[in-house]
């Protein structure tokens, strides 16, 4: 079936330096894909969103990378804080068809000072 | 302040006991979903909302029941909870238009259940 996965479990980066993580989607007819942070303790909160027919977009020290032609995507956080310690799903979805998000499994990003 | 908000946060209860896990949403938003999180399979989807009495199953529906009497709240039920239950909860909301799903989703604080 149709499935949205992660390269990485754990990734552990140093205070101030820029973050990259990354997800590989399969379903080539998802159009509009998201990724969420998720802190311990609460529930997942929207981060940044990207459709299908651009192939990057900037939000405040994020920005979000799309590959159609590989099917993947990125979230690049920069000077990246202890406060962006969390767990980072992308969802993906057809919004012509589907009613519901795929998620990914996650990444937990560490933050090391 | 715009939020999705549950009730119980935290549940402890035993096989066979119904229980009910309420969720309400002040966004006026059309649809409503329920997930549960469990290690290393994410957020999967457990029964959805469209709008008022419209409801469908998600990806894991065996052993709940919603139901969407009013549009802002959607509670779950389980009538007969097991240990295979145990786990994270949460709800979310989002606006659509024209049964579309408007992507953007909403979710609570969660809730966590441990069946014994």
């Amino acid at each position: 079936g149709e499935s949205v996965g992660l390269h990485l479990p754990t990734l552990s980066v140093q205070e101030g330096d820029n973050s990259i993580i990354n997800c590989a989607y399969s379903n080539s007819a998802s159009d509009y894909f998201i990724w969420y942070k998720q802190e311990s303790g609460k529930g997942p909160q929207f981060i940044i969103d990207i459709r299908s027919n651009m192939d990057k977009r900037q939000g405040q020290r994020v920005t979000v990378l799309l590959n159609k032609t590989v099917k993947h995507l990125s979230l690049q956080i920069a000077a990246t804080q202890p406060g962006d310690s969390a767990v980072y799903f992308c969802a993906e979805i057809n919004t012509g068809t589907a009613s519901k998000l795929t998620f990914g499994t996650g990444t937990r990003l560490q933050v090391t000072l | 302040e715009a939020q999705v908000t549950q009730n119980p946060r935290y549940l402890i209860t035993v096989t066979g006991k119904k229980l009910t896990v309420t969720c309400s949403q002040n966004m006026n938003h059309e649809y409503m979903s329920w997930y549960r999180q469990d290690p290393g399979l994410g957020l999967r989807q457990i029964y959805y909302s469209m709008n008022v009495e419209v409801t469908d199953k998600g990806d894991v529906p065996e052993g709940y029941k919603v139901s969407r009497k009013e549009k802002r709240n959607f509670p779950l039920i389980l009538e007969s909870p097991s240990p295979n239950q145990t786990s994270l909860y949460f709800c979310a909301s989002s606006s659509q238009t024209s049964g579309r799903l408007i992507e953007t989703q909403y979710f609570g604080p969660g809730t966590r259940l441990l069946v014994l």
